[in-house]
């Protein structure tokens, strides 16, 4: 069965410093991706960033990026230069059998990690 | 391009009484997904429609029911409910390439007393 472990509940960083949420994940399926979402106090789940396990680089999106470690099977989030509108809830997730297009859609999310952004 | 939109934000009922919670995903998203979010379980799969059909469910009880309608938007339905099902409620839209992300929605916030 597929799990995510996200070992950090809460994170501090200071404004405008680099920070990392960890992430690693159990699966024996060779086909999966992983998602990082954002969910501030409102509620809504917001998408940051995508890896997939055959990609050969790791992912970047504006100031996420995730430093992919297959052979650990870590996904860890890198938020550089923090906001203190990136102060929320991050959660790290994971699809399987990513082989079959249109195919059944399950997302398994880890506990999520609290990070609040000081001014 | 208007996102998920769940209605209504806010629920409060009784417990034995039955709730529906609607939602219409991203225009031409036919995948939808529901996830129930508390605070002990975090974030647990209910189920997924596409194109009408249910195509994956999770591990919760046959009260917890959904359907999807032909212009993709969908509603779950839960009966008698329980205290324990006090929860947010996200929705979830996706495209078919494989690589899409999920599209949540607001939520609906379910307070059962």
């Amino acid at each position: 069965a597929q799990k995510i472990t996200q070992t950090q509940p809460g994170m501090f960083v200071q404004e405008k410093e680099a920070v990392t949420l960890d992430c690693t994940y159990d699966t024996s399926d060779p086909s999966y991706g992983l998602f990082w979402y954002k969910q501030p106090s409102s509620g809504e789940m917001i998408f940051l960033i995508y890896q997939g396990s055959y990609d050969q680089q790791n992912a970047t999106e504006g100031r996420y990026s995730l430093n992919f470690q297959k052979a650990r099977k870590s996904a860890n989030l890198v938020i550089s230069a923090s906001q203190l509108g990136d102060s929320a809830m991050y959660f790290c997730a994971m699809r399987e059998s990513l082989e079959t297009q249109g195919g059944s859609e399950k997302l398994v999310f880890g506990k999520g990690t609290k990070l609040t952004v000081n001014p | 391009k208007a996102g998920v939109t769940q209605t209504p934000r806010y629920l409060i009922k009784t417990r034995g009484q039955q709730v529906t919670l609607s939602c219409s995903p991203i225009s031409g998203h036919r995948s939808v997904s529901w996830y129930q979010q508390t605070p002990g379980q975090g974030l647990q799969f209910l189920f997924e429609y596409f194109s009408e059909t249910q195509r994956n469910k999770g591990n919760f009880p046959g009260r917890f029911s959904g359907r999807q309608f032909s212009n993709s938007r969908s509603e779950m339905n839960v009966s008698t409910l329980e205290l324990g099902d006090s929860a947010l409620y996200l929705c979830a839209s996706r495209s078919e390439l494989m690589r899409s992300p999920l599209h949540f929605g607001n939520g609906t916030r379910l307070t059962v007393t």
